[in-house]
């Protein structure tokens, strides 16, 4: 069966550290990978996402991701973080030529000012 | 573009209760999906839809049905409600397979739902 796993459950930074969440899946063929951000409150908005070409994705906010298809790993990481980015984070993945998404469990980052 | 729209935003039940939660896109999605989320596992299939007339089950269905008359709406109903149940539904909509195109979901605003 297809999985997602997030290495962490929780992660507390201060402003201007960098982020790294990590994020691995096991699919067979190919696969697109998302990562999805939900702030307090709020439903999950996409950050960013992989379907093929250049493995480092760039998405918004500052965030990028590098698929590395050796290692199943599509890892999201931001440079310098702000206190806004304080939020649950979440990887999914779906086969390439489906729609059905599985996601990981979650990653909360704290981000103290 | 309204999007997704879930109703109702928050919800108390009582066990063996039922009720319909709302989900409508005007993006002429083909695929429809619910989640729900519960703290430390993400969020799991319930059901889902790749067209209008079409549903099928997703990883935690038991005790949820669904129906696809329209393009557009996506019904996700409770059965007879339990405490299990509380948590938060997410509906989710995005292009279908077929012509391969961009299948990134659009998430609703969520039901929270607590079941007494």
């Amino acid at each position: 069966a297809q999985s997602v796993s997030q290495h962490n459950h929780h992660v507390i930074l201060s402003e201007a550290a960098s982020l790294e969440l990590g994020c691995n899946y096991s699919y067979g063929g190919t696969v697109n990978l998302f990562w999805y951000v939900q702030y307090p409150g709020q439903h999950l908005q996409l950050l960013l996402k992989y379907f093929s070409g250049d493995p480092l994705v760039k998405g918004i906010k500052g965030f990028e991701a590098e698929f590395i298809k050796s290692k199943f790993s599509f890892n999201l990481r931001k440079p310098s973080v702000q206190w806004s980015d304080t939020a649950e984070y979440f990887c999914a993945a779906s086969k390439a030529a489906g729609n059905k998404l599985t996601f990981g469990g979650g990653t909360r980052v704290l981000v103290k000012p | 573009n309204a999007g997704v729209t879930q109703t109702p935003k928050f919800q108390v039940l009582k066990t063996g209760q039922s009720m319909t939660l709302q989900c409508a896109q005007d993006m002429n999605h083909e695929y429809m999906s619910w989640y729900r989320q519960d703290p430390g596992m993400g969020l799991r299939l319930i059901h889902y839809s790749v067209g209008a007339g079409i549903t099928d089950q997703g990883e935690v269905p038991n005790g949820y049905n669904v129906s696809r008359s329209t393009t557009e709406d996506f019904p996700l109903r409770l059965l007879s409600a339990a405490p299990s149940q509380t948590s938060v539904y997410f509906c989710a909509s995005s292009y279908g397979r077929m012509p391969q195109r961009d299948p990134e979901a659009f998430f609703g605003q969520g039901t929270r739902l607590t079941v007494v």
